[in-house]
């Protein structure tokens, strides 16, 4: 049973471009949540993701957007992107309001 | 709006001790809580986690926790380090009695000594 797999491993783009992250699901979750982890920080939540639709939301900027697929498989887009946005992407999956299981993220450098 | 707060970034322990690691919370309603931790270059392993059902939480590779409504507090505890415990340590908080958006602390980083 494959956990919550995340792509690309490791990215790195220039200040101002866009990037798009990838996550697909633990088999039989419906939920997807993404974090993002700064270094030398703990995660701070993004937002959440239930039946194609953003369920909750942290405190980021419009910058960051999102989708679900029907199949339950999730993308994270960052636009514009600043020195700050440099960070480990954290992609968590859950069957509704149950446990989350955390891939091993998208590790993003913004030069 | 609900906090996590570990004390120490850093704790040192030699192998064989016992690790005490700190997390208070910050919210009129116990929320559910959680240790994780990240291995280098890894996402998250859940240890352990609170659910309002007993105060006494014990979780995966020997580690425990006690939830203290009157302290607010949700420390994890090893009775004896072991070498492969060297990690960080994430205390993450729910914003109410679901699993729902974590809430997560600054971590602590454990380093076990030979």
């Amino acid at each position: 049973d494959a956990g919550v797999t995340q792509s690309p491993t490791h990215l790195i783009k220039t200040r101002g471009q866009q990037v798009t992250l990838r996550c697909s699901p633990k088999s039989g979750h419906d939920t997807v949540s993404w974090y993002q982890q700064a270094l030398g920080q703990g995660p701070q939540f993004i937002f959440q993701y239930y039946e194609e639709e953003e369920r909750q939301r942290g405190n980021f900027p419009d910058r960051f957007s999102g989708h679900q697929f029907p199949n339950y498989s999730s993308e994270l887009n960052v636009n514009a992107l600043l020195l700050g946005d440099s960070a480990l992407y954290l992609c968590a999956s859950s069957f509704g309001a149950g446990e989350l299981f955390f891939g091993e993220g998208s590790r993003l450098t913004v030069l | 709006a609900q906090s996590v707060t570990q004390l120490g970034s850093h704790v040192s322990v030699s192998e064989g001790a016992l690790v005490l690691l700190r997390c208070n919370y910050s919210s009129s309603v116990p929320p559910y809580l959680f240790w994780y931790v990240q291995y280098p270059n890894q996402g998250l392993q859940l240890l352990l986690k609170y659910t309002s059902a007993a105060t006494l939480v014990k979780g995966i590779n020997g580690f425990e926790a006690e939830f203290k409504k009157s302290e607010t507090s949700f420390h994890l505890t090893k009775p004896s380090a072991h070498m492969s415990d060297a990690a960080e340590y994430f205390c993450a908080a729910s914003g109410g009695t679901s699993y729902g958006k974590l809430t997560f602390g600054q971590g602590t980083i454990l380093t076990v000594h030979p």
